[in-house]
């Protein structure tokens, strides 16, 4: 069964530094997502993205966080600047129309540990 | 705004219990529902959905059917293993607040003992 790839399982960086996280999307799939879910709390949606450019965020993806799709294949997410209060798991998912009628296929997640 | 409220764990059954886990929801039109199951050390897998009211969605033995007179939509299983330990997450999504966000419940984590 076809599956969403994300990289590494597991970082851990200095606050302040910038950290990429990446997603392999599967292939078919034309819409992708980030969550994330801080310890112990729910999981949030961040980012959705669609034809190359984001459809939706939350309030939470300020100008810290950005996401791309460089090279058709991977979709990352990029935090500039991390917090602590950036610790968490995020997941990225992907489908292959919208949500609402599909659901999403998650990646198995990174763990971001900001130190 | 659209809110999904789930029954507190952590849950603790015998193996072959039943298993009823309670979400309720609040949507200002008519939302998908889903159920999402968290495995230790796991990214969160789509169990089951249902896009529509009397709609039952159901995988793996787990079932739950989309009440829109009580906005609900109740796990259930007739007899858990322990395979079933993890943490299970409502969720809903609307197109009428938006096509791409699903707003998920806080988790009920479950333990199935031998």
């Amino acid at each position: 069964e076809p599956e969403v790839t994300q990289t590494p399982s597991h970082q851990v960086t200095q606050m302040g530094q910038e950290v990429i996280l990446r997603c392999v999307p599967i292939s078919n799939h034309l819409y992708f997502y980030w969550y994330r879910q801080i310890l112990g709390q729910k999981v949030e949606f961040l980012v959705s993205f669609y034809n190359n450019e984001i459809s939706e965020k939350s309030e939470i993806f300020d100008d810290q966080f950005s996401v791309e799709r460089p090279d058709g294949s991977n979709f990352t997410l990029k935090i500039r600047s991390t917090k602590l209060e950036d610790s968490a798991m995020y997941f990225c998912a992907s489908t292959k129309g919208r949500a609402p009628l599909y659901g999403y296929t998650f990646g198995s997640g990174t763990r971001l540990t900001v130190v | 705004g659209d809110s999904v409220t789930q029954m507190e764990g952590p849950v603790t059954l015998s193996e072959e219990a039943f298993l009823t886990i309670n979400c309720t929801y609040t949507a200002t039109g008519y939302p998908s529902l889903f159920w999402y199951v968290q495995y230790p050390g796991e990214g969160l897998q789509l169990l089951l959905k249902a896009t529509k009211a009397d709609d039952k969605g159901s995988n793996k033995g787990f079932e739950a059917t989309y009440r829109k007179e009580t906005t609900s939509f109740h796990l259930e299983k007739g007899s858990v293993q322990v395979s079933d330990s993890a943490v299970y997450f409502c969720a809903l999504s609307e197109v009428a607040t938006s096509y791409d966000k699903v707003i998920f419940g806080p988790g009920t984590s479950l333990s199935v003992i031998p």
